[in-house]
């Protein structure tokens, strides 16, 4: 069974960071590409960027360029997204998916971890 | 890229043939993709490259489109169709969404 498992919530003070987890099981990890998108409360969908893993390249939203790390770890099948300086406006759920079945299509999500940034 | 939904709210009944478009700010050929939402659940994909249904996903679900101007068609809604969907464009970084269009009960 394809999925990908998301750590658990957060709770952040401005200016800290967070790293957030995204272990995949049931399909060639190496073959995908995982994507970073989050949600606030009541908003749209909002990409944030996406590694190739097999190659490790990555590329981000310029929005978040400059706070943003997406890395894997291969041995473990397990993506990371990692946002830095944090702020009130970052609070929200973060995803990760992966495209199975079609390159660039994003058809396995996460199921979501909720980030709150509050001092 | 930009991308915009209409409409941004919609309210019909089941058994209704429902029409959500999605227009670009430029062209981008056909790297779009449709995603149904439920309230605290992650987006499911329904259509990629703007016209082929993802696999499971039942056929009242269609998509068309190129270019700049796209929509997603429901033949005939279902109880379990009432969702928000957005659209995704994948040409060029960053991988936008559309604002989302919510479906509910009439």
């Amino acid at each position: 069974q394809m999925q990908l498992v998301q750590s658990g919530p957060e709770v952040k003070k401005p200016g800290t960071s967070v790293k957030v987890s995204c272990k995949a099981s049931g399909f060639t990890f190496t073959s995908s590409a995982m994507q970073w998108v989050r949600q606030a409360r009541g908003q749209r969908l909002e990409w944030i960027g996406w590694i190739v893993v097999g190659s490790g390249n990555t590329n981000y939203a310029q929005k978040f360029q400059e706070r943003v790390t997406i890395t894997r770890d291969m041995s473990t099948s397990t993506a990371y997204m990692e946002l830095s300086s944090l702020r009130s406006e970052d609070t929200a759920v973060y995803y990760c998916a992966a495209d199975i079945m079609v390159p660039y299509y994003m058809d396995v999500w996460g199921k979501g971890t909720t980030v709150t940034v509050s001092s | 890229i930009q991308l915009t939904q209409s409409p941004s709210f919609l309210s019909a009944s089941v058994g209704d043939r429902v029409t959500i478009t999605c227009r670009a700010s430029q062209g981008i050929s056909s790297y779009l993709a449709w995603y149904q939402q439920k309230p605290g659940k992650a987006p499911k994909l329904l259509i990629y490259a703007a016209s082929t249904l993802q696999s499971g996903v039942p056929s009242r679900f269609s998509g068309s489109g190129s270019g700049t101007e796209f929509t997603l068609t429901i033949s005939s809604l279902q109880p379990e169709d009432f969702a928000t969907y957005y659209c995704q464009q994948l040409n060029s970084y960053p991988f936008t969404f559309g604002p989302g269009t919510k479906v509910d009960i009439k």
